[in-house]
């Protein structure tokens, strides 16, 4: 069974661009979380989104975005990039009933310069 | 009410030892409570979890023990390894299907 995919593994880019990670869930699986991890401030939740839809939002400004697809892959839009956006960002994987925990994928880490 | 507190921030064990991470929640309404184990340059991992309904639940060397009234739940590792070394975060599912972290504790476990 293969796990959770987030591409690219790395990423650096400029202040003022932006970003698009991506993250292919496990098959079956129809919820995709994402979260920041930073040293400082742990796993912030960024968004859940399920069967297409957000169904749960984090405390980010509007220019993280989300979507999902139709096959359940998700993917991560940063717009106007700030250094503070430097970050592990992680995709976690899930049922989205109350069966059971995540799995996360190996994340995307993004180094703003 | 939405938080999750975890201590300690770090926490040194002999090999052999018991290591125990603490975290306390406010709101009832949070009813699956899992753990995680992350190593350096990899995702969280689901190493256990237990939900309200019941005191304690046992996998191999990891036991969470589960306190409903006091709003606590608690990670023992038994004869801690080293290859135990790593950040556990406890987390707890709200009522809206939003899983909640902890702020992680970094476990190192002296051979």
């Amino acid at each position: 069974k293969a796990g959770v995919t987030q591409t690219p593994r790395y990423l650096i880019k400029t202040r003022g661009q932006q970003v698009t990670l991506s993250c292919s869930p496990i098959s079956g699986h129809r919820s995709v979380s994402w979260y920041q991890q930073t040293p400082g401030q742990g796993l912030q939740f960024l968004f859940e989104y399920f069967s297409e839809t957000q169904r749960n939002k984090g405390n980010f400004p509007g220019r993280f975005s989300g979507r999902q697809f139709s096959n359940s892959r998700s993917e991560m839009n940063v717009s106007t990039l700030e250094l503070g956006d430097s970050a592990l960002y992680l995709c976690a994987s899930s049922l989205g009933d109350r069966s059971g925990g995540y799995t996360f994928g190996s994340g995307t880490r993004l180094t703003v310069v | 009410q939405q938080q999750v507190k975890q201590s300690p921030q770090s926490l040194i064990v002999q090999k052999g030892g018991i290591s125990i991470i603490n975290c306390a929640y406010e709101n009832t309404a949070f009813d699956y409570f899992p753990w995680y184990q992350q190593f350096p340059g990899k995702g969280p991992a689901l190493l256990i979890a237990i939900r309200p309904d019941v005191s304690e639940k046992k996998e191999g060397r990891f036991t969470i023990s589960f306190n409903k009234s006091a709003k606590q739940f608690s990670l023992h590792i038994m004869d801690s390894q080293p290859g135990d070394s790593a950040t556990y975060f406890c987390a707890a599912l709200t009522g809206g299907f939003k899983t909640i972290f902890g702020a992680g504790t970094r476990l190192f476990v002296k051979a």
